[in-house]
């Protein structure tokens, strides 16, 4: 099956900083990418769609010179967390959708930042 | 609005069956997802509905009435693995996941 890959898997920095998330389609080119962010015991918030080779969309109330993302390839994109505070600690995940693809199955393991 | 609509929490025995219901209201509908998470993970595909009716998976069923705007995920002959949270999730008329809050599923020996 399809696999998305995640890293790091876990992250803590400290205030100020920036922290690089990568989301790797494996075996399967990914025209679309999405980027969530979850609270605990929360639902998932997408934060900003990805498409190669054009700027991200993002969804109202997130910041994109905060959270820069970048889709330079088919398997892969970047979610930047710039300058990262402690309330950008979250759990992050992303997914992506095949070329084609109708179903959104294949989700990244998620990226636990902590900013200290 | 769009909303999503599932029970914050359901408790259920080892062996037994459970329903998760999932009522929608969305711009547009282009099918029903079904996921399930375990604390601290990324959640894992379940089901996709499009059509009207049942969807059989082994253990896990999935059904569909657009006109109602009403999904269910049905669990048999449940497992100890199967606590987790189960999250619906309708794509819209603009291809966007909508999701749901979850439903916190425990299950007791």
């Amino acid at each position: 099956g399809a696999v998305v890959s995640q890293h790091p898997s876990w992250v803590i920095c400290k205030s100020g900083t920036s922290v690089k998330i990568e989301c790797r389609s494996l075996d399967f080119q990914a025209t679309t990418m999405f980027w969530y962010r979850q609270f605990p015991k929360q639902s998932l918030m997408l934060m900003a769609t990805s498409n190669e080779g054009s700027k991200a969309t993002y969804e109202q109330g997130v910041e994109k010179d905060k959270f820069l993302i970048n889709h330079a390839s088919l398997t892969l994109s970047t979610l930047t967390v710039t300058s990262a505070h402690p309330e950008d600690s979250s759990f992050y995940i992303c997914s992506a959708r095949s070329t084609g693809g109708e179903t959104e199955a294949f989700f990244g393991q998620g990226t636990r930042l902590t900013v200290v | 609005g769009q909303n999503i609509d599932q029970p914050t929490e359901m408790t259920a025995t080892e062996g037994a069956i459970v329903q998760i219901n999932c009522t929608y209201q969305t711009s547009g509908f282009n099918g029903l997802f079904w996921y399930q998470q375990h604390a601290g993970e990324a959640p894992t595909f379940l089901s996709y509905n499009v059509l009207d009716g049942l969807e059989e998976k082994g253990r896990f069923s999935s059904f569909l009435s657009r006109s109602k705007g009403y999904s269910y995920l049905l669990l048999k002959e449940l497992q100890m693995k199967d606590s987790a949270s189960y999250l619906c999730a309708v794509r819209d008329s603009n291809y966007q996941l909508i999701w749901g809050a979850g439903t916190k599923l425990i299950i007791k020996p």
